[in-house]
């Protein structure tokens, strides 16, 4: 069973970087065939997705989150985080990682972090 | 980007059936998935590829796909069923290509 659990701050200053990381068990980042990906919920709102990353590598940006943005991959951790670069107050969400599936779906999420961005 | 609309509510009885919509152009050419978030926990995808089930999730959740809607089907719904459902789509000609729906709070009377 792949489970995934999110870290990180939980109170970011306004026009700091937010940095969060996902840690995955029961699983490989590396072991090919999946996505692995950050989703944003804010307070009493919907889903946002927010990119994805491949053990290769290779990322897929929100277009509207892609110059803050950064998704990398750390394989010998069994890692992958999230940067989201001068946040304000409408980046306060809760913060869920996800490993996305074959049809394109997201089977495996993590609990999410509440991040909260104020001075 | 592409749009996917659901009802802002839907309320059911004990025992009866839910029926969840999810309307966008021409979903029914795109697989859809649901997702079942009850509070404070994450979600849960209930049905992938508009009518598949993963494993562990009870056979009373099902789902369809035609035209410009998807529907969610809960059959004998329970107590625990309370929740908010969101359906998603892969839309493969986007630049923004994991679209969410709205979100449907389901009530059990």
């Amino acid at each position: 069973q792949v489970q995934l659990q999110e870290s990180g701050p939980g109170l970011v200053q306004p026009s700091q970087t937010l940095s969060l990381t996902c840690t995955v068990s029961g699983g490989t980042v590396s072991s090919g065939g999946y996505y692995w990906s950050w989703i944003r919920q804010h307070p009493v709102k919907g889903l946002e997705w927010i990119g994805y990353i491949y053990y290769s590598g290779s990322t897929h940006y929100n277009p509207s989150l892609k110059s803050r943005v950064t998704i990398s991959v750390e394989p010998s951790e069994n890692q992958f985080s999230l940067n989201l670069r001068s946040v304000t107050a409408a980046d306060t969400a809760v913060y869920y990682c996800a490993r996305v599936g074959g049809a394109n779906h997201f089977d495996y999420w993590g609990q999410g972090t509440l991040v909260t961005v104020s001075s | 980007s592409y749009v996917l609309t659901q009802p802002p509510s839907v309320s059911v009885a004990p025992g009866k059936t839910a029926r969840i919509s999810c309307g966008g152009n021409i979903i029914g050419s795109k697989g859809v998935h649901w997702y079942q978030q009850k509070p404070g926990q994450a979600p849960v995808l209930v049905v992938y590829d508009d009518s598949d089930r993963p494993s562990g999730i009870p056979e009373r959740f099902s789902g369809s796909n035609s035209g410009n809607t998807a529907t969610l089907i809960i059959s004998r719904v329970e107590a625990g069923d309370e929740a908010d459902y969101f359906c998603q789509v892969w839309d493969s000609s986007s630049d923004h290509p994991y679209v969410f729906g709205t979100g449907t709070k389901v009530t059990v009377l």
